[in-house]
This record gives structure tokens, sequence and C-alpha cells, in this order.
């Protein structure tokens, strides 16, 4: 079976610019969850959404958003770009009724300029 | 406020000994802790996951043990392999359908030395 994918692996963004990142979760996995990991720490949790509504939201600004589409699969976006948010952001899917048992995606590599 | 500490940071050791890791949580509100191995240009591997009814569970080589009054927990693995050298991450969550998440620790970088 197909495990979580992501999409684009990598990108070069310059600040100021928008950006959309996008997650397909494992087959018949209905929660969908974005985390963010910057270099040489642990991945710190963005947004949880499950049948195509938010359910939690971490300690990040407005400028983060995301949505689930009827298929299940994700996108997170991101607005007026800072160089901070250069990093590994990660899409984790898990399966009913087992929302806290999440598996990863490669992630997606975002770097800002 | 860091919610889950883990260590040590880094940790060297020689094959075939055992690799210990661990993490303590301040939120007794947790109630599922899982371990994540990642290695690099990878996204995190869930590798076993316990909850505080039990003391311990073991999967092949590696073990979690907890301690719920002392509100820690360790990963250990047996007969560490050079294959095992990759950055550990012990997290925590509580129920809830995981709507807040998971909450991670900062990692081990683990290097098993053939």
């Amino acid at each position: 079976d197909a495990g979580v994918t992501q999409s684009p692996t990598h990108l070069i963004k310059t600040r100021g610019q928008h950006v959309t990142l996008r997650c397909s979760p494992i087959s018949g996995h209905k929660s969908v969850s974005w985390y963010q990991q910057v270099l040489g720490q642990g991945p710190q949790f963005i947004f949880q959404y499950y049948e195509k509504e938010e359910r939690g939201r971490g300690n990040f600004p407005d400028r983060f958003s995301a949505r689930q589409f009827p298929n299940y699969s994700s996108e997170l976006n991101v607005n007026a770009l800072l160089l901070g948010d250069s990093a590994l952001y990660l899409c984790a899917s898990s399966p009913p009724g087992l929302a806290e048992t999440q598996y990863f995606g490669p992630g997606t590599r975002l770097l800002v300029l | 406020q860091q919610q889950v500490k883990q260590s040590p940071q880094s940790l060297i050791v020689q094959k075939g000994g055992i690799s210990i890791i661990n993490c303590a949580y301040e939120n007794t509100a947790f109630d599922y802790f899982p371990w994540y191995q990642q290695f690099p240009g990878k996204g995190p591997a869930l590798l076993i996951a316990i909850r505080p009814d039990v003391s311990e569970k073991k999967e092949g080589r590696f073990t979690i043990s907890f301690n719920k009054s002392a509100k820690q927990f360790s990963l250990h693995i047996m007969d560490s392999q050079p294959g095992d050298s990759a950055t550990y991450f012990c997290a925590a969550s509580s129920s809830g359908g995981g709507a807040d998440g998971l909450t991670f620790g900062k990692g081990t970088h683990l290097i098993i030395q053939p």
C-alpha cells in the first residue's frame, strides 16, 4: 500500500510570497495533520483535519491555513512568507478511530530567501 | 514551554550494545506515547507506542518502558545495529481524537559504531 505522499518535494520562495503544499493520505485514512520541522528540532503541530473540518490548531499565526478535500487530501497554505518559515513541512494521516496514531509522509522542504 | 524533554541529545553505541533514550513529560493529560525514527531527508517513521495502562511494551529489538508516577518513558534498542543510526523522537498526545496533535521531544541523534 502507498504511504502518505506529499508534493512538491522541494520548494524555493522569496519573502512575502505565498506557498501551497499538498498531501495525499494513506488509503482509508480520513484524518490529516500538518507539522513544521525546523532543522535540528522535533516536528511542531500546525493543524489537524478530519472529514474536511479543522479539529485542532497549534500555535501558529493566521498566515498559516489549510483545508481538506472530499477525497481526504489536504493543502497547507502559507501567506506572506518569512525567512523563519524555512523548514520541512510534514503531513501525517491517521486511521479511523485512531487520530493520535500518525503516519508521516516524506515532507516538503521549503526554503525562503 | 517544552512539554516533552528528551535526552541525551546525541548518543554513540557500539554494535551489539543497548541504546537507551529517555523522555519526561509534564502534561498529565498525555495518554499516548509513540517513538519515531527519522533518517536524513525522510519523514519520521512510527516505531512503537505505549499507553499508560502498561509499564512495558516490546516489539522485536525495540522496547518502551513507562513510569507513570515519574512521568517518564524510555526507548531501549537491543543488539543495536549500524542501520539503527538515525534521529529518534519521543512524542506524546492526549485523547480526544488527537486534536492537539503530537508534542515531540527535540530528538536524539544515535550513531551505532561497527
